[in-house]
């Protein structure tokens, strides 16, 4: 398996435009986080998703960031407008079914760092 | 607030020697606990785990301690080797999907 693949990797935009980060969780997988990293706070849930459906939002910063999940294979995290703070690496993650042994074993995609000017 | 705290953020340890990194929680729902290693411009890859009813489990060279009164577990590593040098995160789970970590521990072990 591909593991989960995150796009794009590197994302530098000026303050105010619309930024979209990209992710595809790994086959069979019916769980998707979405992380943000930072120096201060470590790593934050944002949101996440079971089975398409957003579970857990509380994380999410503001009204300028929003999450979907069109389908099982593909989520999108966007930020608009963007503001220079918001700069982090963000984490796509993905987990098996809950009730399996690993259910709570969450595999991380490669990150997307944004850079807000 | 912080639910799962790694208070030290960094740790220096000579080869071959143990390595010690430790968390500590304070929602006693947690019932399954995670270690975490993240290499630069990775991200995160799952290491070890425990369920709240273990006080311990290992793999390999890599050993997880739970000791659920004092809210605190423990990674040890042993012995230390210059590849496990990395940022290592403690992450909880209350039953639910959604993981707590900390904030990290930047582990270096030197040759």
């Amino acid at each position: 398996d591909a593991g989960v693949i995150q796009s794009p990797r590197h994302e530098v935009t000026e303050m105010g435009q619309e930024v979209t980060l990209r992710c595809k969780p790994i086959s069979g997988h019916n769980s998707l986080f979405w992380y943000r990293q930072t120096m201060m706070r470590g790593l934050e849930l944002l949101i996440y998703f079971n089975n398409n459906v957003p579970i857990d939002d509380s994380g999410m910063p503001e009204d300028r960031f929003s999450a979907k999940m069109p389908n099982a294979s593909f989520s999108t995290l966007k930020i608009q407008p963007s503001e220079p703070r918001d700069s982090a690496v963000y984490f796509c993650a993905s987990s098996h079914p809950q009730g399996l042994a690993e259910s709570d074993t969450q595999y991380f995609g490669p990150g997307t760092r944004l850079t807000v000017l | 607030d912080q639910q799962v705290k790694q208070n030290s953020p960094s740790l220096s340890v000579q080869e071959g020697r143990i390595s010690i990194l430790n968390c500590d929680y304070t929602n006693s729902m947690f019932d399954y606990f995670l270690w975490y290693k993240k290499y630069p411009a990775e991200g995160p890859t799952f290491l070890i785990s425990i369920s709240s009813i273990k006080d311990k489990n290992e793999d390999g060279r890599f050993t997880v301690f739970l000791n659920k009164s004092a809210k605190h577990l423990s990674l040890h590593i042993v012995p230390s080797q210059p590849g496990d040098s990395a940022v290592y995160f403690c992450a909880a789970s209350a039953g639910a999907n959604n993981l707590f970590f900390g904030t990290g521990t930047r582990l270096t072990v030197i040759p």
